[in-house]
């Protein structure tokens, strides 16, 4: 069964830093592409970023570029975001999401029950 | 940076009935990579369909996925009672990649 389960969320300052971990299971982490997908509270969701399976590609929202940075070790089966210089506007649930099979593109077929990440002075 | 705009913005139909959701891309969508989601509250999303309109697995027939280009359906044949939430489209063929601003649907 794949598991994916999301740690790191919290309370930080504006401008502070975090990293989000996404432990990965059940599945052969190191060949499929992973996103992180967000959604702030009452809203609708917001794609963040992707990686492919062996990093060779990796992709980010405008609204994060040059603060976020994704990343992976596929030898511990996990994925991570880090997430520097934060915003209120960042406040959100924080998914990571698996893609469909490897040669799906970056869907998500199977997420996490996701990490809150609040900003806030 | 293409931007998907889903209509109706709220659903208002009857168990049974058939719904039909609408997404549209401000520009082409490369290779159909569009998905379909469904969420209900407090709760992560589901998958449904993946490149236009492949249904992920585990989802019933009544969900299906149509369109190309820029003119993207998803139809749910009839309505089960859990098929009330809400639904997004998404594009993930050019980045950066994006959701639209979902479609409520409700019971009437």
């Amino acid at each position: 069964e794949v598991q994916l389960v999301e740690s790191g969320g919290g309370l930080v300052k504006p401008g502070g830093s975090l990293r989000l971990s996404c432990a990965a299971s059940g599945f052969t982490f190191s060949s499929y592409s992973m996103n992180w997908v967000r959604q702030a509270p009452g809203k609708g969701l917001e794609w963040v970023s992707s990686i492919s399976s062996s990093t060779s590609y990796i992709y980010y929202a405008d609204s994060v570029k040059g603060r976020f940075t994704i990343s992976r070790d596929n030898a511990k089966n996990s994925l991570y975001l880090h997430m520097n210089s934060l915003r209120a506007e960042d406040t959100a649930v924080y998914y990571c999401a698996r893609q469909s099979n490897g040669y799906s593109g970056y869907d998500c077929a199977y997420w996490g029950q996701g990490t809150l990440v609040t900003v806030s002075s | 940076e293409i931007v998907l705009t889903q209509s109706p913005g709220t659903l208002s139909l009857s168990p049974g009935e058939r719904a039909t959701l609408s997404c549209r891309a401000s520009q082409s969508v490369s290779s159909s990579y569009l998905a379909w989601y469904q969420q209900k509250p407090g709760q992560a999303p589901r998958l449904l369909i993946y490149g236009a309109f492949s249904r992920a697995t585990g989802i019933p027939d009544r969900f299906s996925g149509s369109g190309s280009g820029t003119d993207f359906t998803l139809t749910i044949s009839r309505l089960e009672p859990e098929d009330f939430a809400v639904y997004y489209c998404q594009q993930y063929g050019i980045s950066p990649y994006s959701f639209g601003q979902g479609t409520k649907l409700e019971i009437k």
